[in-house]
């Protein structure tokens, strides 16, 4: 158990579907993440939300729409996704700025 | 000039070897260095956490830092078979764990 959970950890989706990511995290921590990682690139930060406000969003296409409920809970909504957005979808969250990230196991995503 | 650069491997030594992982970078505001270990079908988790230069040594683990040369190394003594995995180098700047600038990763096997 890391501490932070994802749901699903596999989705297939059509580039017509909408489907959307969950992350729990039941550390008490005040800030969470969307990370994407693809075969032989860095992680890339997608969304940051600090005590439920977006604080970051790294130019990511509107086809990803975060949404942030509460200090614990975070999603992420797809639509209209296209084959090159399949990969890992990785959320973390910390108990501020100034600490290390925690890691949920992430999500699988495949769009054919 | 990538941000940070981190050989992908992957890397293949026998059980019990001395190995060293290395990451260079070019932004020089970076203070806070962190290596990550991630195990397939995972999320990464932090393996080690320091700021600024010098080592700090975690069981058979020692993280190294030289900001003259903008070279971090992770060193594993008696490297195990459950060492295998992805390691992960990950960076900031000023007192913020974000944004977090990730190496590649490099692939570790340990073979018995």
């Amino acid at each position: 158990e890391t501490g932070v959970t994802q749901t699903p950890r596999h989705l297939v989706m059509g580039m017509t579907n909408k489907k959307s990511l969950k992350c729990e995290q039941h550390l008490g921590h005040n800030a969470m993440y969307w990370y994407k990682q693809s075969a032989k690139k860095p992680l890339e930060l997608m969304f940051v939300y600090s005590l439920e406000e977006r604080v970051e969003n790294n130019s990511v296409p509107s086809r990803f729409s975060p949404e942030c409920p509460n200090s614990s809970h975070l999603f992420l909504h797809l639509h209209t996704l296209q084959p090159e957005d399949s990969a890992l979808y990785l959320c973390a969250s910390s108990q501020d700025s100034d600490s290390p990230l925690h890691f949920g196991n992430g999500t699988r995503l495949t769009v054919t | 000039q990538k941000e940070v650069e981190q050989d992908p491997g992957p890397l293949s030594v026998p059980e019990g070897a001395i190995v060293s992982l290395n990451c260079t970078y070019s932004n020089s505001a970076f203070q806070y260095f962190m290596w990550y270990r991630q195990y397939s079908r995972k999320g990464p988790e932090l393996l080690m956490y320091t700021y600024s230069s010098g080592n700090k040594e975690d069981g058979r683990f020692t993280a190294q830092v030289d900001k003259s040369s903008k070279y971090i190394s992770l060193f594993i003594r008696d490297s195990q078979p459950s060492d295998s995995a992805t390691y992960l180098c990950a960076m900031a700047g000023n007192s913020g764990n974000t944004p977090l600038v990730f190496g590649k990763g490099t692939r570790l096997s340990v073979i018995a």
